[in-house]
């Protein structure tokens, strides 16, 4: 079946560096894909949407210079948090919509830790 | 804005119970429902969605749109049913962007 894979899945940086984090399709195309942040106990949320060849679509409160989203290929998604503080360490989760059957397929996350 | 709620952190049931996992949504239009899945340490995953109106591993879920909830039911739990789940919603025409609830823990115990 279709994979997402994301990368690293483990990550700890220290307070003020940044971290990318990469979502990739293994064997389908994604013109869309979607960042969602997830808080300990919590529900995911919807962080934006990622566009192949145009700006990411961010959500309410989501600060756009801070989580830096590019798409630049049909199957690569990347998210850096920059200048990373501890209040941004959180489980990262990235999905990716098959282009040609509309489905969607989640990576299994990466953990950032940020000292 | 759309909002799924789900009410239930935590449910527990023994093997062979019926079990249910309540969800309830709101949104102005016509929403796509969806119930998505995660078993311990892996990835998130769709168990089903309220077009499709099927049955995945002996779990079914009915839209109701007078009350707005998308329930998910099973008649005789399994001890590998235990996970989190997620209800979701997705507006129409909005490419599978997705506004989950807070997820319910299900624990089967033996």
């Amino acid at each position: 079946g279709a994979v997402v894979s994301q990368h690293p899945s483990r990550v700890i940086c220290k307070s003020g560096t940044s971290v990318k984090i990469e979502c990739r399709s293994l064997d389908f195309q994604a013109t869309t894909m979607f960042w969602y942040r997830q808080f300990p106990k919590q529900s995911l949320m919807l962080m934006a949407t990622s566009n192949e060849g145009s700006k990411a679509t961010y959500e309410q409160g989501v600060e756009k210079d801070k989580f830096l989203i590019n798409h630049a290929s049909l199957t690569l998604s990347t998210l850096t948090v920059t200048s990373a503080h501890p209040e941004d360490s959180s489980f990262y989760i990235c999905s990716a919509r098959d282009m040609t059957t509309g489905e969607l397929f989640f990576g299994e996350g990466s953990r950032l830790t940020v000292l | 804005a759309q909002r799924v709620t789900q009410p239930e952190k935590l449910l527990s049931v023994f093997k062979g119970a019926p079990v249910e996992l309540k969800c309830n949504y709101s949104y102005s239009g016509s929403p796509e429902l969806f119930w998505y899945v995660q078993y311990s340490r892996q990835r998130l995953q769709l168990l089903l969605r309220h077009i499709s109106r099927e049955s995945i591993k002996g779990f079914t879920a009915d839209l109701n749109k007078g009350e707005t909830s998308f329930h998910l039911k099973k008649p005789f739990a399994q001890e590998e049913d235990s996970a989190m789940y997620y209800c979701a919603l997705s507006p129409s025409g909005s490419a599978r962007q997705l506004t989950f609830g807070s997820g319910t823990q299900l624990t089967v115990l033996p």
